[in-house]
């Protein structure tokens, strides 16, 4: 069974700082997919940055990258020039072909001004 | 606005009773998923639904059950409540059943709706 494992419960940042949340994932699987999602205090689930894990090339949206590890099953997530609006819980996910989600227990983000 | 509603937003009840949530999926989303949001249990996926019929089971508890209607709106059905199944329990939605990644196979969430067993 695919399992996911976030081991920082709470990080901490600087507004205008970069910040990196690490993920680490277990699967046999060769085609699957990764994704983080952010859960502010509202409780709604904002999907913030997909890989496809064929791709090697690791991605990019806007201030939010990624840094992928396929050999090492490692999806850290970099958050560049950290705003107050970035603080949530973020939790990283993985499908495989299937669908369904399955995700990490999240890391709570606070950033200080 | 993700476009999927979840009704009511709060729900309190308590031990021994029965409950239904209710989702209805974006427009044109065929696939509806059911997750479950807890202290102790983190999220997890329940159950998927596709074009009305069950597609996939996680760890849905047998007093729980779920169905997608004709008009693709799904419910979801927890009865004999106990305390720990006080949740957040969420919808989400997709235009496929998984398959490869495009952004019609994304997944989009509702609101969710915040259920207390007293």
């Amino acid at each position: 069974a695919q399992t996911v494992t976030q081991s920082q419960p709470e990080m901490s940042v600087q507004e205008a700082e970069t910040v990196t949340l690490s993920c680490t994932y277990d699967t046999s699987e060769s085609d699957y997919y990764l994704f983080w999602y952010k859960q502010p205090p509202s409780r709604q689930m904002i999907l913030v940055i997909r890989q496809e894990a064929y791709k090697q090339q690791n991605a990019t949206e806007n201030r939010f990258s990624v840094n992928f590890q396929k050999a090492a099953k490692s999806f850290s997530l970099k958050i560049s020039d950290s705003q107050l609006g970035d603080a949530a819980m973020y939790f990283c996910a993985y499908r495989s072909g299937g669908g369904k989600l399955i995700f990490g227990q999240g890391t709570e983000l606070s950033v200080k001004p | 606005d993700s476009g999927v509603t979840q009704t009511p937003k709060h729900l309190i009840t308590a031990t021994g009773q029965r409950v239904t949530l209710r989702c209805s999926p974006r427009s044109g989303d065929l696939s509806v998923y059911w997750y479950q949001q807890s202290l102790d249990q983190g999220l997890q996926f329940l159950i998927q639904y596709y074009n009305g019929e069950e597609r996939a089971k996680g760890n849905i508890l047998e007093r729980f059950s779920a169905q997608q209607f004709p008009d693709l709106h799904s419910e979801l059905n927890l009865s004999s409540l106990e305390l720990g199944d006080s949740a957040l329990y969420f919808c989400a939605s997709s235009a496929t059943s998984g398959g490869p990644l495009k952004r019609s196979n994304e997944q989009f969430f509702g609101p969710g709706t915040r259920l207390t067993v007293l």
